[in-house]
């Protein structure tokens, strides 16, 4: 593909529901992250997959959140139970995993925007 | 912990000036520093990459700079345009342990250049 793809591109919920946002990564990249920005604050790493290993949840602000990714490719981000402070831009990238590590730019997606009424 | 601090918060400047952003990190022990934008509504925009190693990186207009330390960055963006307008991120890996993988971003500054 021609870059990291998201969505939705907007999300509404009330406080109480859950929610799933999607990603689709680069097509060949093994790594991938999810990032979260709320507002006024700078973007905060939440969870990383690389290939078939297990991945670094130590992000995730709470057990109300969790990720997978299938097959190595999709992955999909839950938050169950939203609360207002959930609200933000939560962002998804993915970078191609080498041997030569300095080519392991992310490149990130547009983002889903979340707000919790 | 690594703490990124971008300083301004805004700038407003006028088409065709030179200007410089600002980054200071906490920890030294980076793998390397990167610059990104970020456009309103769109994702995130990778400028600029520096290796640990490196002292600078020139893409056009814009030359980033590495003073490791002292815990630096720059972004200097030449002859600015009103399409340089939007947000500036700065961003860093660990050298090395758990999590140098991730990136630790500064919360930004918001450029406004006005035609």
């Amino acid at each position: 593909g021609a870059g990291v793809s998201q969505s939705p591109s907007n999300k509404v919920t009330e406080k109480g529901k859950d929610v799933e946002l999607r990603c689709d990564p680069i097509s060949g990249h093994t790594a991938l992250y999810w990032y979260r920005q709320s507002l006024g604050q700078g973007l905060e790493f939440l969870i990383y997959f690389q290939g078939n290993s297990a991945p670094d949840k130590s992000g995730l602000p709470s057990d109300r959140f969790s990720a997978e990714r299938t097959g190595g490719s999709v992955s999909t981000l839950t938050i169950q139970r939203t609360q207002q402070e959930d609200s933000a831009v939560y962002l998804c990238a993915s970078s191609r995993k080498s041997g030569r590590s300095s080519q392991e730019t992310q490149y990130f997606g547009p983002g889903t925007r979340l707000l919790v009424l | 912990k690594q703490e990124v601090t971008q300083i301004p918060a805004a700038l407003s400047v006028p088409e065709g000036e030179n200007l410089v952003l600002n980054c200071s990190f906490t920890d030294s022990a980076i793998y390397n520093l990167q610059w990104f934008r970020q456009d309103p509504g769109k994702g995130l925009t990778s400028l600029l990459l520096i290796q640990s190693s490196q002292r600078e990186q020139t893409s056009g207009r814009l030359n980033a700079s590495l003073d490791k330390s002292s815990g630096r960055s720059t972004l200097y963006i030449a002859a600015s345009q009103p399409g340089d307008s939007a947000t500036y991120l700065c961003a860093l890996r660990a050298d090395s342990g758990a999590g140098s993988y991730q990136l630790t971003f500064g919360k930004g500054t918001k450029l406004s250049v006005i035609p």
